[in-house]
């Protein structure tokens, strides 16, 4: 069965110091991969995207995310995190033109970043 | 800006009385999506449309239906709500050109009472 894992239920990191959110995914063919975050109480926000070409993506509010194809993971990065990013992130994948249009989603990760 | 837009933010009904969810978007995607999010789990997927074609997911409830009258409008209605339908629903679109990508409206919090 298709799945994507993301294997920290939490990850508390402190102010300025660099953040990984692990996603790790199961989808056969060749997956397009996504990051969303979610605020308290509003809807999920696209962050960034693989779909094809260099495998370090970048994407919104200084994130970035680097794809490795044997490892089959996406894992989220930011240099430098800031008490703001603190949210709920999801990791997505979409298994490509067989998908019914569908995301295969993560469990979510709830980062905290601490002063 | 084009957007995805849910209606209302907040929605409280008491037990068994029917509701309707109202999501609208302004990009003109064929692919609307329903989904249901409980204490900050993963949205659960309950159906999605493609243009007009309905596809219901298998453990969607019969309670939960869904109508699409026009490409922009699609609206979510719970027949009887109950206390387990309690949760944040979220509407989504996607342009249906392969990658899936989807934005999502601000979701709708609906209180079971």
């Amino acid at each position: 069965a298709q799945s994507v894992a993301q294997p920290e239920d939490q990850v508390n990191v402190a102010e300025g110091n660099p953040l990984t959110v692990k996603c790790t995914y199961s989808v056969s063919g060749n997956p397009y991969l996504f990051w969303y975050v979610q605020y308290p109480n509003r809807g999920l926000q696209f962050l960034l995207k693989y779909i094809t070409g260099d495998n370090l993506v970048k994407g919104s509010y200084g994130f970035e995310a680097e794809f490795n194809k044997s490892q089959t993971s996406f894992h989220l990065k930011k240099p430098s995190a800031l008490v703001s990013d603190s949210a709920l992130y999801f990791c997505a994948v979409s298994p490509g033109m067989d998908s019914n249009y569908q995301l295969i989603w993560g469990a979510g990760t709830k980062l905290i970043i601490k002063p | 800006d084009a957007m995805v837009i849910q209606n209302p933010r907040y929605q409280v009904t008491q037990f068994g009385k029917p509701v309707t969810l109202s999501c609208s978007q302004t990009l003109n995607h064929n692919v609307m999506y329903w989904y249901q999010q409980k204490s900050s789990q993963a949205p659960k997927l309950l159906f999605h449309y493609y243009d007009k074609d309905f596809n219901n997911e298998a453990d969607t409830p019969d309670n939960f239906q869904s109508r699409r009258p026009n490409t922009s409008f699609c609206f979510l209605d719970i027949r009887s709500p109950g206390l387990g339908d309690a949760a944040m629903y979220l509407c989504a679109t996607s342009g249906g050109r392969g990658n899936n990508e989807q934005f999502f409206g601000p979701g709708t919090r609906l209180t079971v009472l």
